[in-house]
């Protein structure tokens, strides 16, 4: 199984709304991400955990908390929203030591903030 | 850190020439460059990537070379078809975990 399954694959939200983005993956990866991608531009990261451990925040305001509850699974915890937060979310995996660094994306979650 | 530029942004070609993509970065500590392919409403799926210890790496219809001096790398699609036709990132990355994204380049390959 080399897929990374992202739930849902779109998601329409109001600025007091709270909503959760989920990841899975079963390839025994051990390092998993969470990149925002705006139109026409390339993802940009935005939380690196590496053996279930948060070990990149790349400055990322708090409205968005990330998760990883277990190997398998990471989660992105979305409150109080701003319609600029619209964006496609990525989630990728991939090998967490060695050289086999190939990231595996899933297809995203399109999240529009009215 | 690390900058990535990619040139160009858009490309058309006709079915069955060539393409060329081309990236440059700044961190000569750059050891890993990932291509990746992005069709409309999917991520990225990697197509090619290579090592710094490697000039050059080729997989059926698709090359990357690289230039460790110049501080650049090139994607080369040959005998392109209309599924070809996608967002192309470029990407270079220093530590495992963390890749600088070029820019993007649109190819069009028109039947």
């Amino acid at each position: 199984d080399t897929e990374v399954t992202q739930t849902p694959k779109h998601l329409v939200m109001g600025m007091t709304n709270k909503k959760s983005l989920k990841c899975e993956q079963h390839m025994g990866h051990r390092a998993m991400y969470w990149y925002k991608q705006k139109a026409k531009k390339p993802p940009e990261l935005m939380f690196v955990y590496s053996y279930e451990k948060l070990s990149i925040n790349e400055s990322v305001p708090s409205r968005f908390s990330p998760e990883c509850p277990n190997s398998s699974l990471l989660n992105l915890h979305l409150h109080a929203l701003q319609p600029e937060d619209s964006a496609l979310y990525l989630c990728a995996s991939s090998q967490a030591s060695g050289l086999n660094n190939e990231q595996f994306f899933g297809p995203g979650t399109r999240l529009t903030v009215l | 850190g690390e900058n990535v530029e990619q040139h160009p942004s858009t490309l058309s070609v006709q079915e069955g020439d060539s393409a060329v993509i081309k990236c440059t970065y700044s961190d000569s500590a750059s050891n890993y460059f990932p291509w990746y392919k992005q069709e409309l409403g999917k991520g990225p799926q990697l197509i090619i990537d290579i090592r710094s210890n490697v000039g050059e790496k080729k997989d059926q219809r698709i090359a990357v070379t690289l230039n460790k001096t110049a501080k650049h790398f090139s994607l080369h699609i040959t005998e392109t078809q209309p599924e070809d036709s996608a967002v192309y990132f470029c990407a270079a990355s220093i530590n495992f975990n963390k890749f600088y994204f070029g820019s993007g380049t649109k190819l069009n390959v028109k039947p």
